[in-house]
């Protein structure tokens, strides 16, 4: 199925450290969101950002939506043991679905 | 303010076997979508249903159909299972006329194990 391409797959990081991952999409696309997945569970919203080069933060996390509309990050500032999961950038155009990137998986060393 | 809930939370079945998967979606939501999170994944969208119609469909065969009811809630039936079909079934609520519409709410998942 339709996936964006998200980058890194992975990080190993020390807790309060910052962290950044993005997503790209061949596509525009008119709403970017982000979650997080913690093991057994279903994805929660963190941000959802709905204008290009929109920049929103909420607590320690800031994501923006790049200008092309094809592209959005997301940083954890100070990150700590809670930051601990999977994270998932999706892309939304009116009309229904989510189109997810395929994760990055953060672990956080105390 | 009850979130998005799914039941079973667990289930096993066998090759060949149908299963029914249900979901309630948060208070003042008109729309369920469905998705299927293969481990390791990113979920994939496989239907959404408003107005008690299927609305929109991803890339699954018809042995995945649906049924929205008049209260919202929902349901995900699954004919002639595969092992393939082993996963994570999310489902998801948004309110369709909200400038928000993109705002999806999972609920916790329904495990399907299929042997």
């Amino acid at each position: 199925g339709q996936q964006l391409n998200q980058s890194p797959q992975s990080m190993f990081i020390q807790e309060g450290e910052d962290v950044s991952m993005n997503c790209t999409s061949s596509s525009i696309f008119n709403t970017w969101l982000w979650y997080k997945q913690d093991p057994g569970e279903g994805p929660v919203l963190l941000i959802a950002l709905y204008k290009a080069g929109e920049l929103t933060s909420n607590g320690r996390l800031t994501a923006q939506f790049g200008i092309t509309r094809k592209d959005s990050f997301l940083n954890i500032s100070a990150s700590i043991p809670s930051d601990v999961g999977i994270y998932f950038c999706a892309g939304h155009n009116q009309g229904g679905k989510l189109i997810f990137g395929q994760g990055t998986e953060l672990s956080v060393k105390p | 303010d009850a979130g998005v809930t799914q039941s079973p939370t667990h289930l096993i079945k066998t090759r060949g076997q149908q299963v029914t998967l249900r979901c309630s979606p948060k208070s003042g939501h008109d729309t369920v979508s469905w998705y299927q999170q293969a481990l390791g994944q990113g979920p994939q969208f496989i239907f959404q249903y408003y107005e008690e119609e299927e609305r929109q469909r991803g890339n699954f065969p018809d042995r995945f159909s649906g049924h929205q009811f008049p209260n919202y809630s929902s349901e995900l039936n699954v004919n002639a299972l595969l092992l393939g079909d082993s996963a994570l079934y999310l489902c998801a609520s948004s309110r369709i006329t909200s400038d928000r519409s993109g705002e999806q709410y999972f609920g916790p998942g329904t495990r399907l194990t299929v042997t």
